[in-house]
């Protein structure tokens, strides 16, 4: 079963404006990760934040993490047509499987 | 530029035919998984291996899916015999250890008629 669930599922912005999606979780976890997939592609990492931080920055990327909510927010800055693509979070839950449990995903279209 | 790599890229064959995709991962990544994705279920996780071991392959029907790992440098996915309902993604992927990034490949598409 899926632990993240993101939301929204599909959200359409013009470009230069911010996206902000949120991830929702149920167990606890050792760190949380974001991935884009474009189209027909395979996913691609973009930030991992611990469960012991509670923000991180990567260029135009902000995630921040609530450990008491069981919650994350992607939010990207400036957007671009190319940062078109679905978004998803996965959790690295405590114990000692090495797998992560990816969520439903975010769809972004980013409009010119 | 150190990647996953899987082949094929796209298959299409007809139901109860026997299916093979492989996937090399970054060399010196110990933990390797298989995941699916449809529109319907999302992404799922089939199977994953640390160091050539599987761990868990819960998420595959055992009845018709395998999967190995003859050695570092391959992993392998079967369907014997494969039915239109596996018709998906099936992406490969590899990370250095429990819990860290993980590098997809580009996935085998892959049509059951």
């Amino acid at each position: 079963s899926q632990q993240g669930e993101e939301d929204p599922q599909a959200l359409s912005i013009q470009e230069g404006e911010n996206a902000t999606m949120n991830c929702s979780y149920k167990t606890s976890i050792n760190n949380l990760q974001w991935y884009r997939q474009n189209s027909g592609r395979g996913l691609v990492h973009l930030i991992l934040i611990r469960s012991n931080e509670r923000e991180k920055h990567s260029g135009r990327l902000r995630v921040t993490l609530d450990t008491s909510k069981k919650s994350s927010s992607l939010l990207i800055t400036a957007s671009r047509a190319a940062d078109t693509a679905s978004y998803f979070c996965a959790t690295d839950g405590t114990g000692t499987a090495s797998k992560l449990t990816f969520g439903t995903g975010t769809r972004l279209q980013v409009t010119l | 530029d150190a990647r996953v790599t899987q082949t094929p890229r796209d298959k299409v064959t007809e139901m109860g035919q026997e299916v093979t995709m492989r996937c090399q991962p970054i060399l010196g990544h110990n933990t390797v998984f298989w995941y699916r994705q449809t529109m319907m279920q999302g992404l799922e996780l089939l199977a994953y291996f640390r160091n050539r071991a599987p761990l868990d392959d819960s998420g595959m029907p055992k009845d018709r899916f395998s999967a190995e790992m003859p050695d570092a440098t391959l992993a392998t996915l079967k369907i014997q015999p494969s039915e239109p309902r596996d018709s998906a993604v099936y992406f490969c992927a590899s990370s250095w250890d429990r819990g860290r990034e993980q590098y997809f490949g580009p996935g085998t598409r892959l049509t059951v008629t």
